[in-house]
């Protein structure tokens, strides 16, 4: 079968770093992928990882282990606007398929 | 400007009833997919197609169908079959290959009155 898992909810201070872990158990894994979704809205692409080690874009990273089966998103000096839920996905060779994570919600405060 | 889009954003319809939710791209992607959101739930796939006139179904495929007639359109029916059809539906579309990213739709908030 297959799994994914990531917290539920996460809170931080503006200005500060948070890290998002996920793990998954699957066959065939691809690629995890990260997205950003504020509520009511449609995700938005962050990050994707084939291979083993960190990703770094601006703000944003993102660090996949291949053999452990766990990815995390940081997110460094926090701001307002990084409020939203934050969606981990991996897809499977076999079909391309994605699988998602509940999602972690995210909230900064001032 | 290429995009996909989904119409309308919000939809009401009486139980019993079926209804349409329209998904358009002009990405040239092969690839088009339903998925439904339900609070505190990951995306859960409803349908996919990876070219025209070819679909499959995902994990909850109960109570939908679909059609790929166009390879820009890919319209989800949510039929009176489906027992529990509030929820927000997201469409998304991508090139075919597994390290293409998603481009999703706005999305169409459905409730059932």
């Amino acid at each position: 079968g297959q799994n994914i898992d990531q917290p539920t909810e996460m809170t931080a201070t503006e200005g500060a770093i948070v890290q998002i872990n996920c793990t998954y158990q699957t066959s065939g894994f691809n690629g995890l992928f990260w997205y950003q979704q504020h509520a009511g809205e449609a995700p938005t692409f962050l990050s994707y990882n084939v291979l083993d080690g960190l990703e770094e874009k601006g703000r944003f990273s993102s660090f996949l282990s291949r053999s452990k089966g766990y990815s995390y998103l940081l997110l460094k000096e926090l701001q307002m606007k990084d409020s939203a839920s934050y969606l981990c996905a991996f897809i499977r060779r076999a079909d391309y398929k994605l699988s998602f994570g509940a999602g972690t919600t995210v909230t900064v405060r001032a | 400007d290429g995009g996909i889009t989904q119409s309308p954003k919000y939809l009401f319809r009486k139980e019993g009833q079926n209804v349409t939710l329209s998904c358009e791209q002009n990405l040239n992607h092969d690839a088009m997919y339903w998925y439904r959101q339900d609070p505190g739930q990951g995306l859960r796939l409803i349908y996919y197609s990876q070219i025209v006139n070819d679909f499959q179904k995902g994990d909850i495929a109960e109570g939908y169908s679909v059609s790929r007639e166009k390879k820009e359109s890919f319209p989800l029916t949510v039929t009176s079959a489906q027992k529990n059809p509030t929820a927000f539906y997201l469409c998304a579309s991508s090139w075919t290959g597994g390290s293409n990213e998603q481009f999703f739709g706005p999305g169409t908030r459905l409730t059932v009155l």
